[in-house]
């Protein structure tokens, strides 16, 4: 069983539509959470960090699950931008490695 | 302020061969991490260096995989011998040292990555 798991989708959504990606995780010793943003052929880029309460930047909203190890991330209003793969990612230790799912592929089309 | 930078950004070669990846980090940043994706699977760690220190190499695969980072500044990922299933992307990721309650500095900022090809 992989560390970190996620649907691969892809997920297809028009423009504006509202798109939440799930992700769970098996090792509890995972401290802290992410979503990085992985656009073709690119590196990874860091779109949030997840937290218990919750957090929200602007469209954007991560959201994690101690008790259940699921972490979620919904995005609103869709852009054509949005197009990328969007990975969950957890760390174990402050500075220490992360571990990656394998990624959600996200289409918005016009 | 410059991001993290590796080379060459791609290689083909023959099995057999050595190749050696290089990454420069953000300047100031005292971990190194560098991480191998295959294709079809997800992104996974190989090792993490604090300034010239191996801190964790428990994702290394073989011995035919060196890392070094002597000064604590660039890093360097040999592959001796290359085999085919070396090949992949292989990204270099950075971040400044760790300051207790301040979240952002566990950031890790990734270069473009070494497309590497086994033939």
């Amino acid at each position: 069983r992989k560390e970190v798991e996620q649907d691969p989708g892809p997920f297809n959504v028009p423009e504006g539509a509202t798109v939440a990606f799930n992700c769970t995780y098996s090792n509890s010793a995972s401290q802290s959470f992410f979503w990085y943003r992985q656009d073709c052929r690119k590196e990874p880029k860091l779109l949030m960090s997840v937290y218990s309460s919750g957090n929200e930047d602007g469209r954007f909203t991560a959201q994690l699950n101690r008790a259940s190890q699921y972490i979620s991330l919904l995005i609103r209003d869709s852009k054509l931008s949005d197009s990328a793969t969007y990975l969950c990612v957890g760390g174990y230790n402050q500075g220490g490695k992360l571990i990656f799912g394998q990624g959600t592929e996200l289409s918005v089309k016009p | 302020e410059a991001g993290v930078t590796q080379f060459p950004s791609h290689s083909v070669i023959e099995k057999g061969q050595t190749v050696t990846l290089r990454c420069d980090p953000i300047s100031g940043h005292d971990n190194l991490y560098w991480y191998r994706r295959v294709m079809g699977k997800e992104i996974k760690f190989l090792l993490h260096f604090v300034k010239e220190s191996k801190q964790d190499e428990s994702g290394m695969p073989n011995n035919r995989f060196l890392a070094e980072r002597t000064g604590g500044t660039y890093s360097t990922l040999k592959v001796q011998p290359a085999e085919l299933e070396d090949s992949g992307v292989y990204f270099c990721a950075s971040s400044q040292r760790r300051l207790a309650g301040v979240a952002s500095t566990d950031t890790q900022y990734f270069g473009p990555g070494t497309r590497l090809t086994v033939l």
